[in-house]
């Protein structure tokens, strides 16, 4: 089986654009989650969907968002980028619940000048 | 609410030398206990889990953790490490949630330098 996917890899934006990264699970996995690697705060949880719901969400900002596709192919955008908003961002993918193991992808680098 | 600690921000080995890297978590309710590994410029790989049953959790790579209910440790360790073990690695938790799912809640990570 393909392991998760993510695209870009690398992404290099400026202050105020936005951006959408896209992440494409197992086959056969209906949940994906997002998380924020970065140095000073480690591993965070952004959001989790299944089916196509948002079914829990850390404590971000609304700026950062997602959604799932029937297929459940999932993207995150966040808006109006800020400095801090540079990290590596982590998708997972599992069948359904928590006793399921999480498989993460590559993640995608993003930096905002 | 969750929180895991693990107390080593780096830890350096010989190779052929054990390890054990260390994991404390708090928790109000019980819960699934997770450790993952990172290589560089890698995502995170699943190393073992504690779902029920035998408290020792035996996983790749030949790593195994166990579980101390009393001490609310999950300590990972190895009996001869390999330089092919440099990454960094982090524990997690999430709670038995009714619903099914809910959060992994990560530590801030271990880092493991294994040298010649």
């Amino acid at each position: 089986k393909a392991g998760v996917t993510q695209t870009p890899r690398y992404l290099i934006k400026t202050r105020g654009q936005q951006v959408t990264l896209s992440c494409s699970p197992i086959s056969g996995h209906r949940s994906v989650s997002w998380y924020q690697q970065t140095p000073g705060q480690g591993l965070q949880f952004l959001f989790e969907y299944f089916s196509e719901t948002q079914r829990n969400k850390g404590n971000f900002p609304g700026r950062f968002s997602g959604r799932q596709f029937s297929n459940s192919r999932s993207e995150m955008n966040v808006s109006t980028l800020e400095l801090g908003d540079s990290a590596l961002y982590l998708c997972a993918s599992s069948l359904a619940t928590t006793r399921d193991t999480q498989y993460f992808g590559p993640g995608t680098r993003l930096t905002v000048l | 609410a969750q929180s895991v600690t693990q107390l080593d921000s780096q830890v350096p080995v010989f190779e052929e030398a054990p390890v054990e890297l260390r994991c404390n978590y708090s928790s109000s309710v019980s819960v699934y206990l997770f450790w993952y590994v990172q290589y560089p410029n890698q995502g995170l790989q699943l190393l073992l889990k504690y779902l029920s049953g035998s408290t020792l959790v035996k996983g790749i790579n030949g790593f195994e953790a166990e579980f101390n209910k009393s001490q609310t440790s999950f300590h990972l360790r190895k009996p001869s490490v390999h330089i092919s073990d440099t990454a960094e690695y982090f524990c997690a938790v999430s709670d038995r949630s009714d619903s099914g799912y809910s959060t992994l809640t990560f530590g801030k990570g271990t880092m493991l330098l294994v040298s010649p």
